[in-house]
């Protein structure tokens, strides 16, 4: 299987909390992230995590990270309909930079 | 900094036809990155250079690709010959850092190649 796995798809309603989950199979990664791509447009660092935090909050974003599950998930609080974009994470992974394949969230009014 | 900057933003080629993608990165970056994203197969790294050396280009599909990096503001992604299985967006990256240890990077807009 790939190294870091995300699911293809969400859709949630605006106002409501977004989950983006992802799974990666390094557990010596070290450095996990959340990037944000909007339409035509190149990725976006949006938030990541050192491993040897369990959460991060940043605004409207929650950031949790399960090591022992190698399970890296990533929450938006009050969704809006500009945080429709693809998200992906991505962890450093047997000495490379690892990409998972993104989850396309739409966010419906 | 203006970022990555990439051109062209769109390209449409015949098949056959030899592309060439241009990236400039970011001023300081050691680091510079081709990625290709298909909806098939989604974001996949081509190749990378550090210090304008190609260290890894494993994810290269074929002969007919290839990447140069001449100094330091500077690369050149090229198909030659282009095919219809070719068309994706194509985006350069750089960073400071790579590898094990925090390295954020940094995305141009892409290049969006249709080859009919």
């Amino acid at each position: 299987g790939e190294d870091v796995e995300q699911s293809l798809f969400l859709s949630v309603r605006e106002g409501d909390s977004s989950v983006i989950n992802c799974t990666y199979t390094d557990s010596s990664s070290t450095y996990l992230y959340w990037y944000k791509q909007e339409p035509g447009a190149g990725l976006q660092l949006l938030t990541y995590i050192f491993s040897n935090m369990d959460m991060k909050q940043d605004q409207r974003l929650t950031v949790l990270l399960n090591k022992k599950d190698k399970h890296l998930s990533l929450r938006i609080a009050d969704t809006q309909t500009g945080d429709s974009a693809i998200y992906f994470c991505a962890v450093d992974s047997w000495g490379k930079f690892q990409f998972g394949a993104g989850t396309q969230v739409v966010v419906t009014p | 900094d203006a970022g990555v900057i990439q051109s062209p933003r769109h390209e449409v080629t015949e098949m056959g036809q030899e592309v060439t993608l241009r990236c400039k990165p970011i001023s300081g970056h050691d680091y510079l990155f081709w990625y290709r994203q298909t909806m098939m197969r989604g974001l996949e790294l081509l190749i990378y250079f550090n210090n304008n050396v190609p260290i890894d280009d494993s994810g290269m599909p074929e002969d007919r690709f290839s990447a140069k990096m001449p100094n330091a503001s500077f690369s050149t992604l090229k198909i030659q010959p282009s095919e219809p299985r070719d068309s994706a967006v194509y985006f350069c990256a750089s960073s400071l850092q790579y590898g094990p240890g925090y390295n954020e990077q940094f995305f141009g807009p892409g290049t969006r190649l249709t080859v009919l």
